[in-house]
């Protein structure tokens, strides 16, 4: 069965550190996979896409790795901040029922950057 | 802020009750996607419409069912209430469909069933 995996333990990291998150992914074949923040209470919001001939995206502080060999992708943040705490999660596309692409979500990982 | 509109924010009624929850998505979006999620759970995908027509289901149970509507907005229905639904419902909208679009998240609907 299809699943996605996110280190269900909070990740704990010293201001300044590079965070890196971790979703792996089984009988999937995503061509796109997409990193979400969520703060508590409030809902996802969308922070980066890589597409599957992409090996690296960048933006600002953050930077998404997409191998589809390991059927797996990393997600870091460079000097991280205090106000970088939150859940990062991954959403993957795989096929829904009716044949038509379906977004899944994983559980996520919290982060917590600890001043 | 999103663009997405969820009403209302917070919902209390009691178990066998029956509620409607309703989003309007981004404008221009055609694509909209109900989630559930408990406390301290992570994000269950409970359908998707475009532009009207149901696009993917998922774990959604029965008694819940939903449907967009002409002006693309879309609404949640869920009945014979119980305990276990109590959860923020989110609801999201996309441009299109498929995995190549962002989706954009409304603030949820905090339903209570006491």
């Amino acid at each position: 069965s299809q699943k996605i995996e996110q280190n269900s333990e909070a990740l704990n990291i010293q201001e300044g550190k590079t965070a890196t998150l971790t979703c792996n992914y089984t009988n999937y074949s995503p061509a796109y996979l997409q990193w979400y923040r969520q703060d508590p209470g409030r809902g996802p919001v969308f922070l980066l896409l890589i597409r599957e001939n992409e090996k690296e995206k960048r933006k600002e502080r953050l930077k998404v790795t997409f191998d589809t060999t390991l059927k797996q992708s990393l997600f870091h943040i460079t000097a991280s901040q205090p106000a970088d705490s939150a859940t990062y999660l991954c959403a993957l596309e795989g096929v829904g029922s009716g044949g038509y692409q379906k977004v899944t979500f994983g559980t996520g990982t919290k982060l917590q950057v600890i001043p | 802020d999103s663009g997405v509109t969820q009403t209302p924010k917070h919902l209390i009624t009691a178990t066998g009750q029956r509620v409607t929850l309703r989003c309007s998505p981004r404008s221009g979006d055609l694509s909209v996607y109900w989630y559930q999620q408990s406390l301290d759970q992570g994000l269950q995908f409970l359908i998707q419409y475009y532009n009207g027509e149901e696009r993917a289901k998922g774990n959604i149970l029965e008694r819940f069912s939903a449907q967009q509507f002409p002006d693309l907005h879309s609404e949640l229905n869920l009945s014979s209430l119980e305990l276990g639904d109590s959860a923020l419902y989110f609801c999201a909208s996309s441009a299109t469909s498929g995995g190549n679009n962002e989706q954009f998240f409304g603030p949820g609907t905090r339903l209570t069933v006491l």
